[in-house]
């Protein structure tokens, strides 16, 4: 059974520091993995996705990689501001085509002014 | 462009009522899911939609019934609420047929208290 594991919980950093974000699987048979942002009481919001054959994508200041072999993904966040802050939730598609996601738990990120 | 749409925002239900979550979406997707959001939990698979007349569960469906009768509309229906189906419910869209590459889209949610 897949199962996706987000480190850390939470994170609170100073505005404009740099940050990682940590996402591992347990399956490497995965379609693609994704990474959405959801704002308090508010649905998801799709940041960026990284096909199984990519090992990278970039979407301004947001950078995803996705190491397929280890079961891991990171979500790089560059010059961080307090607009950034929101709960970050990494999910990955079943290979077959099932289209079923496979959430984490989410890291709660707090970017202070 | 209204994306997916879920109604109502928020209900609250007594323990043995019944009731439909209601989704749309206008991107004539013709993948939709049906989650439950609860704290220290993720997000969990109830239900999903390959196309209008087909259906098939996900992790959690037990107490959700759903249909798919258009290609726009995806109902959830909750047979008998309890109290264990307090949660966020959040629906989901996705072209399929075009590779990996595409992304799911998903409403704002229902937020469902039962009392």
């Amino acid at each position: 059974k897949q199962e996706v594991t987000q480190i850390p919980a939470a994170l609170s950093v100073p505005e404009g520091e740099n940050l990682v974000l940590n996402c591992s699987f347990t399956d490497s048979a995965i379609y693609n993995l994704q990474w959405f942002r959801q704002d308090p009481g508010k649905g998801l919001t799709s940041l960026l996705l990284i096909q199984s054959s990519q090992r990278e994508q970039t979407s301004g200041r947001l950078n995803a990689s996705l190491d397929k072999s280890s079961g891991r993904s990171t979500l790089y966040i560059a010059a961080s501001q307090p607009g950034d802050s929101a709960t970050y939730l990494c999910a990955v598609e079943l290979w077959g085509g099932s289209e079923k996601l496979v959430f984490g738990k989410g890291t709660k990120l707090t970017v202070n002014p | 462009n209204a994306g997916v749409t879920q109604t109502p925002k928020f209900q609250v239900l007594k323990t043995g009522q019944s009731m439909t979550l209601q989704c749309a979406q206008d991107m004539n997707h013709e993948y939709m899911s049906w989650y439950r959001q609860d704290p220290g939990m993720g997000l969990r698979l109830i239900h999903y939609s390959v196309g209008a007349g087909i259906t098939d569960q996900g992790e959690v469906p037990n107490g959700y019934n759903v249909s798919r009768s258009t290609t726009e509309d995806f109902p959830l229906r909750l047979l008998s609420a309890a109290p264990s189906q307090t949660s966020v419910y959040f629906c989901a869209s996705r072209v399929t047929g075009t590779g990996a590459g595409q992304p799911q889209h998903f409403g704002d949610g229902t937020r469902l208290s039962i009392l």
